[in-house]
């Protein structure tokens, strides 16, 4: 059984670019849940999928766009990006069950826009 | 809107001393609360949820639902304990599903 991973575990983008960050579920997770941590902040909830659909989104702007494929894996994009986009970007995956399943998370991505 | 407040930044404890970090909430509905635990160089990870009403490395949680608190707390600190602590909150409805995260605690263990 393989954990989650995501790529690239860095990267730095110029302001006005596109990005797309990957994130791989642990094996037989079929929720994938997507966080932005500034620095000295929690993790904020962007946006869940399950079976391909997004299933909720928090307080972000369209820009910030994701996908989930047949096998569970998944992308955050986000366009036209702003300095404040520079943050650790967290993947986490879980068993479909809300409060009641745990949430696996990645390493994460380290976005530095500027 | 639900928020999860951690008053204290940096939290530093000599080994065997009692540990209480503090998480406070605020949401409308029935609350769901976890802490989360991110270890140095590893990843972000769940120590214990309140509706298990379990122990975990000798952490406890009790949700006060008068004072919306889940304080965690151990009565001896261990110097493995150090790292970083997260209260959360689940939260479901307003085309939203997911876990509100407060700012964190950074636990320091003194030998």
């Amino acid at each position: 059984e393989t954990g989650v991973t995501q790529s690239p575990t860095h990267l730095i983008k110029t302001r006005g670019q596109q990005v797309t960050l990957r994130c791989s579920s642990q094996s037989g997770h079929n929720t994938v849940s997507w966080y932005q941590q500034a620095l000295g902040q929690g993790p904020q909830f962007i946006f869940q999928y399950y079976r391909e659909e997004e299933n909720g989104r928090g307080n972000f702007p369209p820009r910030f766009s994701g996908l989930q494929f047949p096998n569970y894996s998944s992308e955050l994009n986000v366009n036209a990006l702003e300095l404040d986009d520079s943050a650790l970007y967290l993947c986490a995956s879980s068993l479909p069950g809300g409060m009641n399943t745990e949430a696996f998370f990645g390493q994460g991505t380290r976005l530095t826009v500027v | 809107a639900q928020r999860v407040t951690q008053p204290e930044k940096l939290l530093s404890v000599f080994k065997g001393a009692p540990v209480e970090l503090k998480c406070n909430y605020s949401y409308s509905g029935s609350p769901e609360l976890f802490w989360y635990v991110q270890y140095s160089r590893q990843r972000l990870q769940l120590l214990l949820r309140h509706i298990s009403r379990e122990s975990i490395k000798g952490f406890t949680a009790d949700l006060n639902k008068g004072e919306t608190s889940f304080h965690l707390k151990k009565p001896f600190a261990q110097e493995e304990d150090s790292a970083m602590y997260y209260c959360a909150l689940y939260y479901s409805g307003g085309g939203a599903d997911g876990l509100t995260f407060g700012k964190g605690t950074h636990l320091i263990i003194q030998p």
